[in-house]
């Protein structure tokens, strides 16, 4: 089925190990997020890419790296992971339309998450 | 049922009644607005979506509604049923100079009894 892939699904670290959270989509889309949320908290922006071959730091980007691996992966990066970052994190995608088009049905296409703890 | 308020979190509702859930946003220059639904353990889903053009739009069971003078949206369900259970979120973004970031809510959990 077409749509977003994220691995791991579950992931527990100790204090200062590192990680790597995959995220691929099917869809030929142009921009891909990555989010993280929290209790009482929604959802907030980490990082995004736009298209292929940018990226750029949202909301909370400390303490995280990405890389756009090409238009269909992009991936999130824990270097030294802290208590902090115990949270459920989504990527997702879409067809960011460009040029100043009025376009419908480009919202999100969220993946199933990842769910880490750090202790 | 209805929920009000900025930060009303939770909405309970009999099966069969229609629900109303509501969500103020904060950026005037927003010209994009969707709803999500999550179910639990799941990704959130995308449900419906409107431009700052329109003031409602209809899907199948749902509208959603814009008054953009107030800066707020509203997600109607029609005949709510138990598998309309879930966390729902609005979203608002500037597409074209954003690139499609979309700023969520805090959430507003319905609950249907049956």
């Amino acid at each position: 089925n077409a749509g977003v892939t994220q691995t791991p699904k579950f992931q527990v670290l100790k204090t200062g190990q590192s990680m790597t959270l995959q995220c691929a989509q099917d869809m030929n889309h142009n921009s891909m997020y990555w989010y993280r949320q929290d209790p009482g908290m929604g959802l907030r922006l980490i990082y995004y890419s736009a298209s292929e071959g940018t990226t750029d730091k949202g909301e909370v980007p400390n303490g995280y790296n990405v890389s756009r691996l090409n238009k269909r992966e992009f991936s999130l990066r824990l270097e030294s992971a802290a208590p902090s970052q115990t949270s459920v994190y989504f990527c997702a995608s879409s067809q960011n339309p460009t040029g100043g088009r009025v376009l419908l049905n480009y919202g999100y296409t969220f993946g199933s998450g990842t769910r880490l703890t750090v202790v | 049922g209805e929920s009000v308020g900025l930060h009303l979190p939770t909405l309970s509702v009999q099966e069969g009644d229609n629900s109303i859930i509501n969500c103020a946003y904060s950026n005037s220059a927003s010209d994009y607005f969707i709803w999500y639904k999550q179910e639990s353990g799941k990704g959130p889903q995308f449900i419906i979506d409107i431009r700052s053009n329109m003031d409602k739009r209809q899907g199948q069971r749902v509208t959603v509604l814009l008054n953009k003078t107030v800066k707020h949206l509203s997600l109607q369900i029609a005949a709510t049923q138990p598998g309309d259970s879930a966390v729902y979120f609005c979203a608002e973004n500037i597409p074209n100079t954003n690139a499609g970031k979309s700023t969520f809510g805090d959430g507003t959990t319905l609950t249907v009894k049956p």
